[in-house]
Formats: structure tokens, C-alpha cells, sequence
């Protein structure tokens, strides 16, 4: 069965404390991997779009990479404006189609 | 560019009734799908329209559905609600509706809450 796992549930960090977040995907012939930013009551937010091992991507404090079984998203010196929700998702094909498999996500909370 | 929108934003409904949530993609966007999001479950994939044919389904039951207009709007409806059907439904448009390549862009939500 296709699963994305997502560690830790939740992080909290002191601002400008460096860390990473895990997701790690069982999903045949995986098609790439992208990131998402949710904040509380809205919609998630895309980030990162990763489609090969060892390619990476940078976005002000955040860095994706990605290897054959698992990525990270990288996130340095935060500042409180980054604590969200980070979701990470897999499209899987399916009926001729393809959808996204999301983990549940990572809660960042990053303390001033 | 306007974004994704959906309406309503809230609803309160009790079991037994049935509800119908709506999304506006973005322009030229001929795909929509739509998730459910909970605290239990995270986002989970209900259904995907392109062209106003649907194109994938996720495992729920058949009393979640959904259809897609000629202008690519789309709606869902939910019949005979029970109270598990408590959660945020998201919907997200793109230009294919290829997800390897096409990236998803989310609207704010509606908030259902089954009493």
C-alpha cells in the first residue's frame, strides 16, 4: 500500500534553532514529492515540488532534499512567522489518473 | 490572479441531513480535486474532476459525490450525514490534473460540522 510517514508529529523550536523534519514514502515507482505549508484555518500552501534522488530546493530558510526512500525539509534559523503545519504528499497513479497521498504532517512551533 | 475559492466557508448540519459544498478554481484550471482533512486521518483524497468527467475517486462511500460545470467549477455533496463527516473539505485546482507534474493549489477550506 502506497504511505507517506511523516516525523515528528510536532517540533517546537527556539527561533534561529536549526532542525529537520522527516517524511519518509513506501510508494512504487514514485513520481516525485512535494511540500506543502499549511497555517491553522486555511488551506495548505505549496512549496516544493522534488522529483529525483538528491535533487534539492531552497525557499528563503527552508531546503527539500530527497533521497530513494525519504525526504527532508531542512529549516534555518526559524523565526516564529515559520511555526505552520508541514505537509508532504506523493501523487500515486491510479484509474488512469493520479492523486496526491498526503502524510498527516509535521506542527512546527517556533518560539521567539 | 484570484485564488481558489469555496463557499460556504462554515456549516453546522445535524445527521440525516445532506449538504452540498462548492469550489471555484483558478482560471483556466481544468482540474479539481477535493479532501477531506481531520485531526484522525489527515488529508484524505475524495475525488478528482477534468473536464467535468470525474477521473479518479478515493475510498469513501457512495454518499460523498461530486460533479464539475463547463466552466470547471465543482460541487460536492455529501447525503445522509453522520457525525464522522465532521471536517475540513478542501478543494484544489490544476491546469492537467497530472500530480506528478501539475502543482495542486488549495482553497481555504469549508468547515463542516455535523451535530
Amino acid at each position: 500500500e502506497d504511505q507517506v510517514t511523516q516525523s515528528p508529529e510536532a517540533l517546537r523550536l527556539q527561533e534561529g534553532e536549526s532542525s529537520s523534519l522527516n517524511c519518509s514514502y513506501t510508494v512504487s515507482g514514485l513520481r516525485g514529492l512535494f511540500w506543502y505549508r499549511q497555517d491553522p484555518g486555511k488551506g495548505p500552501e505549496f512549496l516544493f515540488t522534488l522529483y529525483s534522488a538528491g535533487e534539492e530546493k531552497e525557499k528563503e530558510r527552508l531546503k527539500a532534499t530527497l533521497t530513494k526512500k525519504e525526504s527532508f525539509l531542512h529549516i534555518t534559523a526559524p523565526k516564529p512567522e515559520d511555526s505552520a503545519t508541514y505537509l508532504c504528499a506523493a501523487p500515486v497513479a491510479q484509474g488512469g489518473s493520479e492523486k496526491l497521498v498526503f502524510g498527516k504532517g509535521t506542527k512546527l512551533t517556533v518560539n521567539p | 490572479k484570484a485564488g481558489v475559492t469555496q463557499t460556504p466557508r462554515y456549516l453546522i448540519k445535524t445527521r440525516g441531513q445532506q449538504v452540498t459544498l462548492s469550489c471555484s478554481p483558478i482560471s483556466g484550471h481544468r482540474s479539481v480535486s477535493w479532501y477531506q482533512q481531520t485531526p484522525g486521518q489527515g488529508l484524505q483524497f475524495l475525488f478528482e474532476y477534468f473536464s467535468e468527467t470525474q477521473r479518479n475517486k478515493g475510498n469513501f462511500p457512495g454518499r460523498f459525490s461530486g460533479r464539475q460545470f463547463s466552466n470547471s467549477r465543482s460541487e460536492m455533496n455529501v447525503s445522509t450525514l453522520e457525525l464522522g463527516d465532521s471536517a475540513l473539505y478542501l478543494c484544489a485546482s490544476s491546469f492537467y490534473g497530472r500530480a506528478r507534474i501539475d502543482e495542486q493549489f488549495f482553497g481555504p477550506g469549508t468547515r463542516l460540522t455535523v451535530l
